[in-house]
């Protein structure tokens, strides 16, 4: 069947430290791999995309990776600040079509002081 | 830029009334839109595809008589939750397309009594 896999537990790091994040997807192979930030009560906030020719992508203190071999994204963000703190979800969309969005259920991370 | 709007942010009614939910693009134009509906702790699922001028498309599993969609304008897509129930008690999210990204809105939340 097809599956997009986040870790369901929090990520808890110390302030200044790099957050991974993971998201391992089985029996899809997307165009695009996308990450994106939910806060509590709102809309997810797009942050990163990567074609499935990319390896890496950065931005700021972003970066992500993307293995079409394993099926797994990594996320991580450098310096992490309390402010960082969210639910982190991945997204796989597919070339053709209207790219519809195919959503993780999204980790939990919080970036204590 | 690439603004989206929902109206309203938060409704409560009485179960069998018809609820609508507006979704504006307010700086670009959205041939397509999408609706999403997430309920605690999971992922956003697609409902469906709205396209300007045309009729929506379902995903599997969601009633197209129950969930209204309309998209009569660039920048207004509506849903409408026809005869709701407690069960439909979610955070119903919107997204519009503009190239390859989609940009979300801030979320309804709807609990039915």
């Amino acid at each position: 069947s097809q599956k997009i896999e986040q870790n369901s537990e929090a990520l808890n790091i110390q302030e200044g430290k790099t957050a991974t994040l993971t998201c391992n997807y089985t029996n899809y192979s997307p165009a695009y791999l996308q990450w994106y930030r939910q806060d509590p009560g709102r809309g997810p906030v797009f942050l990163l995309l990567i074609r499935e020719n990319e390896k890496e992508k950065r931005k700021e203190r972003l970066k992500v990776t993307f293995d079409t071999t394993l099926k797994q994204s990594l996320f991580h963000i450098t310096a992490s600040q309390p402010a960082d703190s969210a639910t982190y979800l991945c997204a796989l969309s597919f070339s053709g079509g209207y790219n519809k969005l195919i959503f993780g259920a999204g980790t939990r991370l919080a970036v204590h002081p | 830029g690439a603004v989206v709007s929902q109206h309203p942010s938060w409704v409560i009614c009485k179960s069998g009334t018809s609820v609508k939910i507006e979704c504006r693009s307010l700086d670009f134009q959205a041939t397509t839109m999408f609706w999403y509906r997430q309920f605690p702790k999971q992922s956003l699922m697609l409902m469906a595809t709205s396209n300007e001028g045309s009729k929506a498309t379902y995903e599997q599993g969601v009633e197209k008589d129950k969930f209204l969609i309309n998209h009569a304008s660039l920048t207004l897509s509506t849903l409408t939750v026809t005869s709701a129930h407690p069960e439909d008690s979610s955070f119903y999210i919107c997204s519009a397309k503009q190239g390859n990204e989609q940009f979300f809105g801030p979320g309804t939340r709807l609990t039915v009594l």
